[in-house]
């Protein structure tokens, strides 16, 4: 079966500093990629996929995201970030028949 | 755009109440989930759908049950609900032959 691993639960990163979040997933046999980022009480919404096409997939708020098969990774980046995106954001890798979810990155951008 | 809703934002229910958890997608999807999401623990699936009056087992189907008598429609139901069921419960729907899931707001259950 299919892993999702987010090592960092946490992430605190000044405003305007740059961030990584890092995901990595077991097996990389067709496997197409998400991030979703779920604001205080809310519901998941998606931030940006990799279904196939180029490695480097970016998100309308300044997100992106690289598929890198050889180290079964999906990193997400952000050069500078807002207060805004304080969040927590989940990784998740689609399998044709399963859905699978990493335990999620809290970030806190701190002004 | 794809649009999820639940019934509910917030529930508080006592020990031992029948649930009825209830969400609607409005994109004529075909595959219907329901997680619980626990703050350490991530998503976990409680049960799936692929089509009306289908439903599968998740990972935790303990103590629910589900119903989908509409494509519209998948319902979740704690048939005695207990203080270890307190949390957020989200609903997602996905396209047949699509990848990504789209989700509802959420319903931040309370049992005491």
């Amino acid at each position: 079966a299919q892993s999702v691993t987010q090592l960092d639960s946490q992430v605190p990163v000044f405003e305007e500093a740059p961030v990584e979040l890092r995901c990595n997933y077991s097996s990389s046999v067709s496997v197409y990629l998400f991030w979703y980022v779920q604001y205080p009480n809310q519901g998941l919404q998606l931030l940006l996929k990799y279904l196939s096409g180029s490695t480097l997939v970016e998100s309308i708020n300044g997100f992106e995201a690289e598929f890198n098969k050889s180290q079964t990774s999906f990193h997400l980046r952000k050069p500078s970030v807002h207060i805004s995106d304080t969040a927590e954001y989940f990784c998740a890798v689609s399998e044709p028949d399963q859905f699978y979810f990493g335990t999620g990155t809290s970030l806190t951008v701190i002004p | 755009d794809v649009k999820v809703t639940q019934s509910s934002r917030y529930l508080v229910k006592r020990t031992g109440e029948k649930v009825f958890l209830e969400c609607v997608q409005d994109m004529d999807h075909e595959n219907m989930f329901w997680y619980r999401q626990d703050p350490g623990l991530g998503l976990r699936l409680i049960y799936f759908s692929y089509d009306v009056k289908m439903k599968e087992k998740g990972d935790i189907p303990e103590g629910y049950s589900v119903s989908r008598e509409k494509k519209e429609r998948f319902s979740l139901i704690l048939e005695s609900a207990s203080t270890n069921q307190t949390s957020m419960y989200l609903c997602a729907s996905r396209g047949q032959g699509h990848y990504e899931q789209y989700f509802g707001p959420g319903t931040r259950l309370t049992v005491t």
